[in-house]
């Protein structure tokens, strides 16, 4: 079946402008993640669902970040006022349950603050 | 909360060697330690794992070994193979919180 998608691919703004990214995770997988990892650098945690659970934000960085999930699909993440640092790739995960169960990850988003 | 090192950060081998990369972790109610391999360019994915009830776990070339006194884990690669060349990341957590805490990752090049 399709895996995790997401879109778009790439994304180059401005500093100062919001932006908008999109996750699609495998129909049927409740537990979704999001990770931000800098170039050469490893995958730092953002943002958790699991089902109608209030989300684990402990990872995200600042006010700026914010993370939305629709029932058990689709996420949005949106990073307001965009920073040079803001670079990187972001990748989204899914997974069928917590704990145990592989994460699947999406192609990622490579977003470049200009 | 949960930290996991990992070393080395770059390992270079020949083909046909053996490499072990070894991590440890902080929070000893960790009990699920995974293997993701991200290709260049590429997603992460998962190719081991083991949970804390056994010490060790294998699949054809690649292990996993837990030392749970020690709080440290490694993966072993052996008859490495030109493919086999990528970023490796461990990770860990307590399933009963299900988010993994990553290393920063091994990149691993292998050498024809």
């Amino acid at each position: 079946g399709a895996g995790v998608s997401q879109s778009p691919s790439n994304k180059v703004t401005e500093k100062g402008k919001d932006v908008e990214l999109r996750c699609d995770p495998i129909s049927g997988h409740t537990a979704l993640y999001w990770y931000r990892q800098r170039l050469g650098q490893g995958l730092e945690f953002l943002i958790y669902f699991q089902g109608n659970s209030a989300p684990d934000k402990s990872g995200l960085p600042s006010d700026r970040f914010s993370a939305e999930r629709t029932g058990e699909s689709v996420s949005t993440l949106t990073i307001q006022r965009t920073q040079q640092e803001d670079s990187a790739v972001y990748l989204c995960a899914s997974s069928s349950r917590t704990g145990f169960y592989e994460q699947y990850f999406g192609p990622g988003t490579r977003l470049t603050v200009t | 909360g949960e930290n996991v090192e990992q070393h080395p950060s770059t390992l270079s081998v020949q083909e046909g060697d053996s490499a072990v990369i070894k991590c440890t972790y902080s929070d000893s109610a960790s009990n699920y330690f995974p293997w993701y391999k991200q290709e260049l360019g590429k997603r992460p994915q998962l190719i081991i794992d083991i949970r804390s009830n056994v010490g060790e776990k294998k699949d054809q070339r690649i292990a996993v070994t837990l030392n749970k006194t020690a709080k440290h884990f490694s993966l072993h690669i052996t008859e490495t193979q030109p493919e086999d060349s990528a970023v490796y990341f461990c990770a860990a957590t307590n399933s009963g919180y299900s988010t993994l805490t990553f290393g920063k990752g091994t990149m691993l090049l292998v050498s024809p």
